[in-house]
């Protein structure tokens, strides 16, 4: 069975970078896209990035593009969000989680897999 | 970009009750459409795909209709496991998707 974990979560300031990891196991990790969620506290899911099993084919939400890069390291079965430029919104739970569509030629797709997600906190 | 509406946001019922969960698109999506149960602390879990295609080792008294732009999920009898918040997604377009906004399902 597939199993994500995030890390590098924590408190950062406005205007901070962080760079939040997403290791996984239990599928061929190169054969599905994969993407980004967040949850602000006490609200809904909102979708942040996602990045097709080709390196190079990554999306944005408008809110963060232009400051969030999204990468894929096939070799190390590893995710990665760096976010620069954080601002108090983007205060959130970010969930790493697999698209649910076999070497997907249409993703971003559905989510089939979700990690346990890990806490960001931007604030002075 | 493509908004997606839920409708209840919130819904109150007993166990044994069926409930209706409708989710509307500002444009089509065809049957571009999942719905995902989440509990308090908990990552969210897929029920349904692609309108209405049940997920594996999901129960069978969840199920879910429609195409074009309305959609619904249904529970046909309630359990006390299902009082959670349910979203619908839409990923019908090529480079994003998106989630309505949330309904949360109480014990009345």
């Amino acid at each position: 069975e597939a199993q994500l974990s995030e890390s590098g979560g924590g408190l950062v300031q406005p205007g901070g970078s962080l760079r939040l990891s997403c290791a996984a196991s239990g599928f061929t990790f190169s054969s599905y896209a994969m993407g980004w969620v967040r949850q602000a506290p006490g609200k809904g899911l909102e979708w942040v990035s996602g990045i097709g099993r080709i390196i190079g084919s990554t999306y944005y939400a408008d809110s963060v593009r232009g400051r969030f890069t999204i990468s894929r390291d096939n070799s190390k079965n590893t995710l990665y969000l760096q976010m620069n430029s954080l601002r108090a919104e983007d205060t959130a739970v970010y969930y790493c989680a697999k698209d649910g569509v076999h070497e997907s030629v249409s993703a971003p797709d559905y989510f089939d897999y979700w990690g346990q997600g890990t806490l960001v906190t931007v604030s002075s | 970009d493509i908004q997606m509406t839920q409708s209840p946001s919130t819904l109150s019922a007993s166990v044994g009750d069926r409930v209706t969960i409708t989710c509307r698109a500002s444009q089509s999506i065809s049957s571009w459409l999942a719905w995902y149960q989440q509990k308090p602390g908990k990552a969210p879990k897929v029920l349904i795909y692609q309108a209405s295609s049940l997920e594996s080792g999901v129960p069978s008294r969840f199920s879910g209709s429609g195409s074009g732009t309305e959609f619904t999920l249904t529970i046909s009898s309630l359990q006390p496991d299902d009082f959670a918040s349910y979203y619908c997604q839409q990923y019908s377009s090529l480079s994003s998707v998106s989630f309505g906004q949330g309904t949360t399902l109480e014990i009345k």
